[in-house]
């Protein structure tokens, strides 16, 4: 089945700075959701991309969507404490009716 | 509104014995999940039911069973508990063909 790898698995970063993380796939896909875990917690749905080369942004994250579809990013500019988390990039399969997790990535934000 | 609630919250096993997660939701969804999580790990479905009255598998449904008694209940059992099912487990929900999926606060069971 599909696949998404994301890089980089950890990264450390005072706050302040910023930070990326990308999704890549082998195939095209049809959309990609991103998800948020705090540690601790849950994943919490951060928003959904489903056009080529579309961007959102939500406040300091911006999150994109490759021409082609095979890749993703998320943005943080200016990070926060409250950044801290595992940011998840996930694709629908089945239909719709299941998602499959990439591997995450593991932010710290140190002061 | 409670949106997705798992109970129990934190459970202890011994190998062999059996167990059965509790999910609702109130958010009248009509997709229901189970997920595992192991440590530094994204999360792994291992049954889904996308309406009421009907479940499949997910990538790893080996040595668990799912029953969708309602739209707002969708229960995980595991009948004979091993220490790789050692795992913090996530219900989920979402409205049908909609995608986003709406997460539990997890059950956190260890498996002696």
């Amino acid at each position: 089945g599909q696949q998404v790898m994301q890089i980089p698995q950890y990264q450390h970063v005072q706050e302040g700075e910023d930070f990326t993380t990308y999704c890549n796939s082998s195939t095209t896909l049809s959309n990609i959701q991103w998800y948020k875990q705090r540690p601790g917690g849950h994943p919490v749905f951060l928003i959904q991309l489903v056009k080529s080369g579309e961007v959102k942004k939500q406040k300091r994250l911006t999150f994109q969507f490759g021409e082609a579809k095979k890749n993703s990013s998320l943005h943080i500019t200016a990070t926060q404490t409250t950044d801290v988390g595992t940011y998840f990039c996930c694709i629908l399969t089945g239909g719709g009716n299941k998602l499959t997790f990439g591997t995450g990535t593991q932010l710290k934000v140190e002061l | 509104n409670a949106g997705v609630t798992q109970t129990p919250k934190f459970q202890v096993l011994k190998t062999g014995q059996s167990m059965t997660l509790q999910c609702a939701q109130d958010m009248n969804h009509n997709s229901m999940y189970w997920y595992r999580q192991d440590p530094g790990m994204g999360l792994r479905l291992i049954y889904y039911s996308a309406s009421e009255g009907t479940t499949d598998k997910g990538e790893v449904p080996n040595g668990y069973n799912v029953s969708r008694l309602n739209k707002r209940e969708f229960s995980l059992r595991l009948e004979s508990a091993a220490p790789s099912q050692t795992s913090v487990y996530f219900c989920a929900s979402s409205p049908l063909g909609m995608g986003t999926q709406y997460f539990g606060p997890g059950t956190r069971l260890t498996v002696l």
